[in-house]
Formats: structure tokens, sequence, C-alpha cells
């Protein structure tokens, strides 16, 4: 059975830094591009990050884009989030979640973590 | 980036009733659009990939159609566990949400 669960989230005052962790397993982690996938309260759904199979891409929003760095680590079977210079803005549930490609649709999601950034 | 706009915002819907949920790119994205159906405190679950291909698993009377910069999923027969908040996607050039619809039972 295919699993992704997220750890990590918390309350962090703005401009701190928080990383999450998301541990996958009952599939083949390595052959999965993996994401980030953020829900502000009673939002939307707003892709955050993606990294390809191997570690050597990845992409961001601008929303992100030099605050926030995906990694992961394959003989682990784990993705993280490194986010820094956290905003109030980025107050919200953090699910990862797994493609196969770039053009293949999210087909398995964690059950997020929340993310809460206030003094 | 591509833009997507969802429609309706809301929607509510009659036991058996046939509902329709549209999503418009603002540019072709070749059938690269995913729809996704969240439960209250549940993360979303996959439904339609690839425009029209029903995910495994999913009930026959979800449906997907469309091309280019329109597409659409129809509820064939509503049904009460079919409430819920949709969403489409587009993966054809990054990922990209749209503003999702809240599906409630009449």
């Amino acid at each position: 059975e295919v699993q992704l669960v997220e750890s990590g989230g918390g309350l962090v005052q703005p401009g701190r830094s928080l990383k999450l962790s998301c541990a996958a397993s009952g599939f083949t982690f390595s052959n999965y591009y993996m994401a980030w996938v953020r829900q502000a309260p009673k939002k939307g759904l707003e892709w955050v990050a993606t990294i390809s199979t191997s570690g050597s891409r990845t992409y961001y929003p601008d929303s992100v884009k030099g605050r926030f760095t995906i990694s992961r680590d394959n003989a682990k079977s784990s993705l993280y989030l490194q986010m820094n210079s956290l905003k109030s803005e980025d107050t919200a549930t953090y699910y990862c979640a797994r493609h196969m490609y770039t053009t293949d649709p999210f087909d398995y999601w964690g059950q997020g973590v929340m993310v809460t950034v206030s003094s | 980036d591509i833009q997507m706009t969802q429609s309706p915002a809301s929607l509510s819907a009659s036991l058996g009733e046939t509902i329709s949920i549209e999503c418009l790119a603002s540019e072709g994205i070749s059938s690269y659009l995913a729809w996704y159906q969240q439960k209250p405190g549940k993360s979303p679950q996959l439904l339609i990939y690839g425009a029209n291909s029903l995910q495994a698993g999913v009930p026959s009377r979800f449906s997907g159609s469309g091309s280019g910069t329109q597409y659409s999923l129809k509820i064939s027969s509503m049904q009460p566990e079919d409430e819920g908040d949709y969403f489409c996607q587009q993966s054809y050039k990054f990922w990209t949400f749209g503003g999702g619809t809240k599906l409630e039972l009449k």
C-alpha cells in the first residue's frame, strides 16, 4: 500500500525557518517525481515545489522561489522541504504527493501537515 | 504561467442529478488535465487524468472531457458521498490548480 506521511509542521515566527519531511513507503520511491502542494485555510490548492527522480532537477513557482528548497534522499525514501524566510502567507497545510513524470497527475497524496507562521 | 479558471465556485445538486464543472486554461494544455476530489479534513484524491481517463477505483458516474483550453468534469448521478470540493489541475507547463468547486447535496 502506498503511503506518504508528512511531519515537521508547527508554529513558527515570521522570518524563521522550518523543514518538512515526507516518508514514503509501498512503492519504489526513486522511480517517481515528488511534489509539495499547499492549501491555506479554506482556500484552494497551490503547487509549491517538484523534484525529479534523481534530485537533479527542481521546480518552484515564483511565490516561493529563493526561499524554499525541495530535496530527496532515495536511500531513505524521504522527501524534504526546507522553508526559509517564512511569511504569514505561507500558513497552510502542506501535502507531499507523487507523480510518475512532469506531465502525469499527482496520484497519491499524504495526509498533510499544518504550518502556521505567526508572531 | 498557465492560469486555470474553474466554474462554478459552488454548486448544489439533488440526489440523482447530473452536474458539470468547467475548467478553462489560459492557453492550450494538450489534455494534460486532471480532476481531484477533496472531502473535509482529507487530502485530495485523483479522479480523472489525461482529461478523460478514469483513475482506478473511481465510480463510473464520474467522467471527464475536453480539449485545447476547455475541459469539464461530469457526475452523471449525484450521490451523497460526492459532496466535497473539486479541483482541476494542468500539468502541461509546470502545475496549476483551478480555484475549486464546492459541491453540496440539495
